[in-house]
């Protein structure tokens, strides 16, 4: 069963940084392209940052780009952000998901993170 | 990097069928057949029902399909049923490793 467990999401004030994390379990990680998706309370999806198996296509939302810094290490089956600058309109529940390839869809989904930008 | 263009609500009684619309540019949805689309329940998880404009995954019913035509997408749900209350969000590929969603549609069942 694929599984997508993410963490390091909490209460941070504008202009630091945090880390997310996403665990993956029951596929093989490194086939297969992964994405960050935030939602803000109340509003739509928004797509934030994605990378392929290899780390070797990487794209960013313009509203994070230059912040934010996605990363994976394919030997522990993780997918990190790196969100640093943070602004209050940061604040947002993140998934982490998985994709067949960088352009295909996102065919699961973790429950989310919750990241409150506040001072 | 602009979101594609979602009707904000839709409804019908069930049994019936609505289409719900998404529209791009030739930039995003008009140049790529990576068209998804996404249910989500309230409080839950988005959940994939339509990828690649018209294919469904394993385990989505049938009533579910989905279309393209130039820059606009459509999601179409047959044999509206009490459960297909949700959020639908449409997603393109838009070049360079992006991605852009739709900005939502709220379906409700009469």
């Amino acid at each position: 069963e694929v599984q997508l467990v993410e963490s390091g999401g909490g209460l941070v004030q504008p202009g630091r940084s945090l880390r997310l994390s996403c665990a993956a379990s029951g596929f093989t990680f490194d086939d297969y392209a992964m994405h960050w998706v935030r939602q803000a309370p109340g509003k739509g999806l928004e797509w934030v940052s994605g990378i392929s198996w290899n780390s070797g296509s990487i794209g960013y939302a313009d509203s994070v780009k230059g912040r934010f810094t996605i990363s994976r290490d394919n030997a522990k089956n993780s997918l990190y952000l790196q969100m640093n600058s943070l602004r209050a309109e940061d604040m947002a529940l993140y998934y982490c998901a998985k994709a067949g390839g960088i352009a295909a869809a996102l065919d699961y989904w973790g429950q989310g993170t919750l990241v409150t930008v506040s001072s | 990097q602009s979101a594609l263009t979602q009707p904000p609500s839709a409804s019908g009684s069930p049994g019936q069928s609505v289409t719900i619309s998404c529209t791009g540019t030739s930039s995003d949805v008009g140049g790529y057949n990576y068209v998804s689309w996404y249910q989500q329940h309230p409080g839950k998880a988005p959940k994939l029902m339509i990828y690649e404009v018209s294919k469904r995954p394993s385990g989505v019913p049938d009533r579910f399909s989905g279309s393209k035509s130039g820059n606009t997408a459509s999601l179409t749900v047959s044999g509206l049923q009490a459960e297909d209350e949700a959020d639908y969000y449409c997603c393109s590929y838009a070049g360079s490793n992006i991605k852009v969603f739709g900005g939502g549609t709220k379906l409700t069942v009469l």
